[in-house]
């Protein structure tokens, strides 16, 4: 059954470094999505893609995330300068049609020390 | 700011019980509802979907929906401790219908 992949499983980054978490999408799928949640905290959306541009963010989607699908199959979640409060669980979630079912990668727990 | 809210529990049931877990949201105009349980330390794994008012049954979860009272709640049947995790209630919302997720319920199943 298609999956979805995201690596790394983990990352271990210093203040201010830069961070790229990746993602493969379901072939077939149109929609990408990021999510993170802060342990013992809700699941949050952060940026929504289609057609190769952001369709919706939210206000943590500040200057310091970028997405972008490089080559096709790839959609990466870029954080320039990371925060202490950046970590968190991000989660890539993709979906053949707005409102359809959105399924989850196994996510990447980012620890910024 | 769409909201959707679940009691937080923890939610303890003895195996074989039935669980019940129950959402509201705020948007009147949202049409479709999803259930995910979510393992500790885990992604968000599907486990319903329903859209239309009133049951939806698979195998031992059953999706309930009222769509005039803003509700939606998972039953799950003959509970068994590999049901113990956490669930949560997820609508979408916004032009990309991006799911605004619950605080979720934690359950734990008793041997």
């Amino acid at each position: 059954e298609p999956e979805v992949t995201q690596t790394p499983s983990h990352q271990v980054t210093q203040m201010g470094q830069e961070v790229i978490l990746r993602c493969v999408p379901i072939s077939n799928h149109l929609y990408f999505y990021w999510y993170r949640q802060i342990l013992g905290q809700k699941v949050e959306f952060l940026v929504s893609f289609y057609n190769n541009e952001i369709s919706e963010k939210s206000e943590i989607f500040d200057d310091q995330f970028s997405v972008e699908r490089p080559d096709g199959s790839n959609f990466t979640l870029k954080i320039r300068s990371t925060k202490l409060e950046d970590s968190a669980m991000y989660f890539c979630a993709t979906t053949g049609g707005a409102g359809e079912t959105q399924y989850f990668g196994p996510g990447t727990r980012l620890l910024v020390l | 700011q769409k909201e959707v809210e679940q009691n937080s529990g923890p939610l303890s049931v003895p195996e074989g019980a039935i669980a019940s877990l129950n959402c509201t949201y705020s948007d009147r105009g949202s049409q479709s509802f999803f259930w995910y349980r979510q393992y500790s330390g885990k992604s968000p794994e599907l486990i319903m979907s329903i859209y239309s008012n009133g049951d939806k049954e698979d195998g031992r979860f059953t999706a309930q929906l009222n769509k005039a009272s803003q509700y939606v709640s998972l039953l799950i049947r003959d509970s068994q401790p590999s049901d113990s995790a956490t669930y949560l209630c997820a609508v979408p919302s916004g032009s990309a219908r991006q799911l605004t997720f619950g605080s979720g319920t934690q359950l734990t199943v008793l041997p």
